[in-house]
């Protein structure tokens, strides 16, 4: 199965501050099966970046997503209060679909 | 917006099976243009693709659980369920329902979850 390692496992970052969290793949993955998501305590995970670049409904543009590679990147602009929660990258371009073990982005 | 709500038992035996169900608010269950997946988290830690179903396709399992796993449709009460059986306690987690458009795995709709512990 491939296997998703994100990177870093803790981000602490200021409001305002820029934030760029890294999903490594383990082999091959189409862009188009790439996908992020936000997760909050208590809270189901919520789709942020679909196809690793396009951006689900409502979700702000400070949100960016790329690919290189076997490496996709999820780029907060400038942070927002609202954004300090962990992020998960997913793909199912290979069964089992596979989630990394996600990015913490914490207030510093 | 489609809402979904997961139930079932939240302590389970070990050995025993775990159920649960996932009540869709909309009539989509009915359609082949959606794929219906659960997803589990076991505390603290990150999520886990269990398998999906879909009308027209039928179900695909995550290897590592198949053949505990079944998963099935009841469109007359817009419920998909989930049983897993001869449960541990590894088995304990939340318990997510979620949707996305068919031959998609984008789950832009999840239930609130469910939390499940196995204990005896």
């Amino acid at each position: 199965e491939i296997v998703l390692t994100q990177s870093p496992g803790t981000l602490s970052l200021s409001p305002g501050e820029r934030a760029t969290l890294s999903c490594r793949a383990s082999q091959s993955v189409r862009s188009k099966y790439l996908v992020w998501y936000q997760q909050k305590p208590g809270q189901a995970p919520r789709l942020l970046i679909y196809g690793a670049s396009s951006r689900a409904t409502g979700i702000p543009d400070r949100f960016s997503g790329s690919a290189s590679g076997t490496d996709f990147t999820l780029t907060i602009s400038r942070l927002e209060p609202e954004d300090f929660a962990v992020y998960y990258c997913h793909q199912y371009d290979s069964s089992p679909q596979t989630f990394g073990q996600g990015t913490k982005v914490e207030i510093k | 917006q489609v809402q979904l709500q997961e139930s079932g038992p939240g302590l389970v035996k070990p050995s025993e099976t775990l159920s649960l169900t996932c009540t869709v608010s909309d009539g989509s269950i009915s359609s082949d243009s959606y794929y219906w997946t659960w997803i589990r988290q076991p505390a603290g830690k990150g999520l886990e693709w269990i398998g999906r179903f879909s009308t027209s396709e039928g179900t695909n399992y995550n290897p590592s659980l198949k053949s505990r796993v079944t998963m099935s449709v009841d469109t007359s009460k817009k419920q998909f369920s989930l049983k897993l059986t001869s449960v541990t306690a590894a088995d304990t987690a939340v318990y997510y329902c979620a949707r996305s458009v068919a031959g998609t795995a984008d789950f832009d709709c999840w239930g609130q979850g469910a939390l499940v512990t196995v204990s005896s």
